[in-house]
């Protein structure tokens, strides 16, 4: 049963555009979530997070929204770059139990072409 | 450099062995949790310490695993009698604070275990 799910493999973009990533989620007692990014050899690096007291969080060109109702989040990335380029991994955990444990989606590689 | 640091960085042991990685959390951080990733896959959480307390250990999937931080900062993942199912990332990370802090966990660039 996965909590947190990433329904795109991968996405395709034009330098300059707008990315949007998309995460789900179904677990109702998680009450924080991030956004990491993944180069290939080394470790996730946060990149942006939000509680679920807000629906937005916005850091240059990283904005991530929360429709708590839906249990869906995204990240935009405005304007893409190429050194983008990326697995972004959605990331929830739930600060009432006691464990801050993450848990994660599958990623999605984001292609930002020049 | 001050960031979360992980050795050895790759890992090849051969089936039956034990297999002991390290990890140096950033100076300071009092929440230490180690993951593992498979191919293709997101990290999945094994473990969690406050400090020198193992909180919660229900990621750990079998009794082979075993993890430690004796002091409160340095930790050890051991597995004992490595299968080839074994064979993935592991990756530790570390935060500024315990309990419901909304603090971000930051990575290490993971060790790569190979079982053969």
């Amino acid at each position: 049963d996965q909590q947190v799910k990433q329904n795109s493999p991968s996405l395709s973009v034009q330098e300059g555009r707008i990315s949007i990533l998309n995460c789900d989620y179904t677990n109702s007692m998680f009450d924080y979530f991030l956004w990491y990014k993944k180069y290939p050899a080394e470790g996730p690096t946060f990149l942006i997070s939000i509680s679920s007291i807000k629906d937005k969080n916005e850091d240059g060109r990283f904005t991530v929204f929360l429709n708590k109702s839906a249990k869906h989040l995204s990240l935009h990335i405005v304007p893409s770059q190429p050194g983008d380029s990326a697995v972004y991994f959605c990331a929830a955990s739930s600060t009432q139990g006691g464990s801050e444990k993450l848990v994660f989606g599958k990623g999605t590689k984001l292609t930002v072409n020049p | 450099g001050a960031g979360v640091s992980q050795s050895p960085r790759y890992k090849v042991a051969k089936r039956g062995q034990d297999v002991a990685l390290r990890c140096d959390p950033i100076s300071g951080h009092v929440s230490l949790f180690w993951y593992q990733q498979a191919l293709g896959q997101g990290p999945e959480f094994l473990t969690y310490f406050q400090n020198e307390a193992q909180l919660d250990k229900s990621g750990l999937p079998s009794d082979r695993f075993f993890a430690e931080r004796p002091e409160g900062s340095v930790s050890t993942l051991k597995i004992q009698r490595t299968q080839q199912e074994d064979s993935a990332v592991y990756l530790c990370a570390s935060s500024s604070v315990g309990g419901a802090s909304n603090q971000p966990q930051h990575f290490g660039d993971g060790t790569r275990l190979s079982i053969l």
